[in-house]
């Protein structure tokens, strides 16, 4: 199977809070796990990327956490701003150099 | 350095015209990819190109053809458009590297009547 599956849709949080996007992935070849995030009239950018070799990942305020046994990854987003407003979608991939997306969530930051 | 760049911006096509779709990139990339994004469900695969005059199909290639031109180039095609193919259309690149990250073009919008 190639799906990967992410939740929420939506979701909005003020501003300093927690963002948690969550994804899970059925292909247990997968090894690669980006986050990309979309800003309205732009293409993606990767954000954060995580090999299952590793639970967790840290960059500044956004932090991958990796559960190989249930096939699933998360994106927090600590300290949420006005300017982390955006799409983001997590993706997986394998030694096929394709990636598969997940739906995408819309991060609203209110002020 | 511009990245990778798409053209047109936008296009309007009624159904059963045909167009092809640009897309360029100036970072001396072997893999190109052509997607789609749709509302709700994410960026598809449409055809990739692993490096110079290799093409492959991808997770929703029908109605749709590409062409490698070079290194720099890789057109997708619609022959005879239809109102399923209202989309907005992203072409990326990547160094023949595994998991070495996407870079995305800013898209093209298009809406067929």
């Amino acid at each position: 199977q190639q799906q990967v599956k992410q939740s929420p849709q939506s979701l909005i949080v003020q501003k300093g809070g927690i963002s948690i996007i969550n994804c899970a992935y059925e292909n247990t070849a997968f090894d690669y796990f980006p986050w990309y995030q979309q800003f309205p009239g732009k293409g993606p950018a990767l954000l954060i990327a995580i090999r299952p070799d590793v639970s967790e990942k840290k960059e500044g305020r956004f932090t991958i956490s990796f559960n190989k046994s249930a096939k699933q990854f998360s994106l927090h987003i600590m300290d949420s701003q006005p300017g982390d407003s955006a799409t983001y979608f997590c993706a997986a991939g394998g030694s096929s150099y394709k990636l598969i997306f997940g739906s995408g969530t819309r991060l609203l930051v209110r002020p | 350095n511009a990245g990778v760049t798409q053209t047109p911006k936008f296009q309007v096509l009624k159904t059963g015209q045909s167009m092809t779709l640009q897309c360029a990139q100036d970072m001396n990339h072997n893999s190109m990819y052509w997607y789609r994004q749709d509302p709700g469900m994410g960026l598809r695969l449409i055809y990739y190109s692993a490096s110079e005059g290799t093409t492959d199909k991808g997770e929703v290639p029908n109605g749709y053809n590409v062409s490698r031109l070079n290194k720099r180039e890789f057109s997708l095609r619609l022959e005879s458009a239809a109102p399923s193919q209202t989309s907005v259309y992203f072409c990326a690149s990547t160094p023949l590297v595994l998991n070495s990250p996407l870079h995305f073009g800013n898209g093209t919008r298009l809406t067929v009547t």
